[in-house]
């Protein structure tokens, strides 16, 4: 069964960091893409990048350059998403997704909830 | 970046009846292949987007037939030939031409 199982919530001070994790299975992880997605709350959906999972190469959004970081263990099929130096805009639903079957995103991890509050 | 604008915003509907949902990008999203690179999401409350048509057109796997995707170059609709209760949710639409990829802003749908 194709799948993308994320980490659980995460409650964070301002300053911090946190990691997010998306493990993948049911398919061959190095092959296919894996990208971020981030929902503010109320708000809309918004690409943060994406990496190569064969070359581990990250591709960034502007405005995600510098205190976001993707990465990947590929021997347990995991993708990483590290934010540091939180700030309280930084809540949002961040979310896995890959392009397995399409050209586009059709198999979603279920999200994670980060909240950045002192 | 590529800007895409979706209109309306909001968009009350009655079951039973067509709806249909309007995306434009600020540049053309046709490929040397001839294929457009615009995809459709449907967001229902509380879930994860769910892909609808991938391509300009093609319906992904699972989508009934009554949502339909056409246009190409800057201009794109998505049609819903009769609105079942279940379609409510926040419909995107996103250019993957070329990063950043960018959503339109969504379009909220709810039943009169």
């Amino acid at each position: 069964q194709v799948r993308l199982m994320q980490s659980g919530s995460e409650l964070k001070e301002p300053g911090a960091s946190v990691r997010v994790s998306c493990k993948a299975s049911g398919y061959s992880f190095t092959n296919y893409a894996i990208h971020w997605v981030r929902q503010a709350p109320g708000q809309g959906l918004e690409w943060v990048g994406w990496i190569n999972t064969n070359t581990g190469n990250p591709t960034y959004a502007q405005a995600f350059t510098g205190r976001f970081v993707f990465s990947l263990d590929t021997s347990v099929t995991t993708a990483y998403l590290q934010i540091s130096s939180l700030k309280a805009e930084d809540t949002a639903i961040y979310s896995c997704a890959t392009p397995l079957w399409t050209d586009a995103l059709d198999i979603w991890g279920q999200g994670t909830m980060v909240t950045v509050s002192s | 970046d590529i800007v895409m604008t979706q209109s309306p915003l909001s968009l009350p509907v009655t079951p039973g009846e067509p709806a249909a949902i309007s995306c434009r990008s600020s540049q053309s999203l046709l490929r040397s292949t001839g294929y457009n690179s615009l995809h459709w999401y449907l967001q229902k409350p509380g879930q994860s987007p769910q892909l609808l048509i991938y391509l300009g057109s093609h319906r992904a796997s699972g989508v009934p037939d009554r949502f339909s995707g056409s246009g190409s170059g800057t201009d794109f609709t998505l049609r819903i030939s009769r609105v079942e209760t279940e379609d409510v949710g926040v419909y995107y639409c996103i250019q993957a031409l070329q990063t950043p990829w960018t959503f339109g802003q969504g379009t909220k749908v709810e039943i009169k």
